[in-house]
């Protein structure tokens, strides 16, 4: 176990909806980071939160967006699903700052139909 | 921008052949390096980094050295066993840009009795 707690396990929505995945950091880690895996694009880097501001951005679309919470979980939102946002979304967290080792949650199966 | 490029699989062994699985990287600087083990249904554990060159990560057999002038941090074991059947996820890690990760698209192993 990571520590890395990530909320709900399996999604499954229809084309155009919105949904919200959770995520709950590891105790004492201060960055959040949102990674997406999927069968064409591999593993990418969405964004990234440290202490609540953003931190860093990666490939993450303009219907995804994401925010980091004063008790330091973070929420994704991702609004007007398409087929291809069908993906395991990863959260990781670390103490931050460089060189801290990143624990990745179990991830969050989105299916979009 | 940074890549990661690993072999693509399957790669099927049996029970204690030796394992080599490549992995080379394109970045500007001096990156970190990382191998992520995913076993079925969890998310990414950490399982050896380097964060130098000419270092050698090791961790439960496996080991990966830090190749600067081939740009490389191939992953090897000397005896596989059924239990190390994942898939293998090469990372970088430029320290000054965020913390985030770059992913090579995995390599699955498999290993039969």
């Amino acid at each position: 176990d990571s520590g890395v707690t990530q909320t709900p396990k399996h999604l499954i929505t229809a084309t155009g909806q919105r949904v919200t995945l959770r995520c709950s950091p590891r105790s004492g880690d201060l960055s959040v980071y949102w990674y997406q895996q999927s069968l064409d694009q591999g593993l990418q880097f969405l964004i990234q939160y440290y202490n609540g501001e953003e931190r860093a951005k990666g490939n993450i679309l303009e219907r995804f967006s994401a925010q980091q919470f004063p008790d330091l979980h973070s929420e994704l939102n991702l609004s007007s699903l398409e087929l291809g946002d069908s993906a395991l979304y990863f959260c990781a967290s670390s103490v931050g700052g460089a060189d801290t080792e990143a624990f990745f949650g179990q991830g969050t199966r989105l299916t979009v139909v | 921008g940074d890549s990661v490029t690993q072999m693509e699989g399957p790669v099927t062994l049996s029970e204690e052949a030796f394992l080599t699985i490549n992995c080379t990287y394109t970045a500007t600087g001096y990156p970190s390096l990382f191998w992520y083990v995913q076993y079925p249904g969890e998310g990414l554990q950490l399982l050896l980094k380097a964060t130098k060159a000419d270092d050698k990560g090791s961790n439960k057999g496996f080991e990966a050295t830090y190749r600067k002038e081939t740009t490389s941090f191939h992953l090897e074991k000397g005896s596989v066993q059924v239990s190390d059947s994942a898939v293998y996820f090469c990372a970088l890690r430029r320290n000054n840009a965020g913390n985030m990760l770059t992913f090579g698209g995995g390599t699955r192993l498999m290993v039969k009795p």
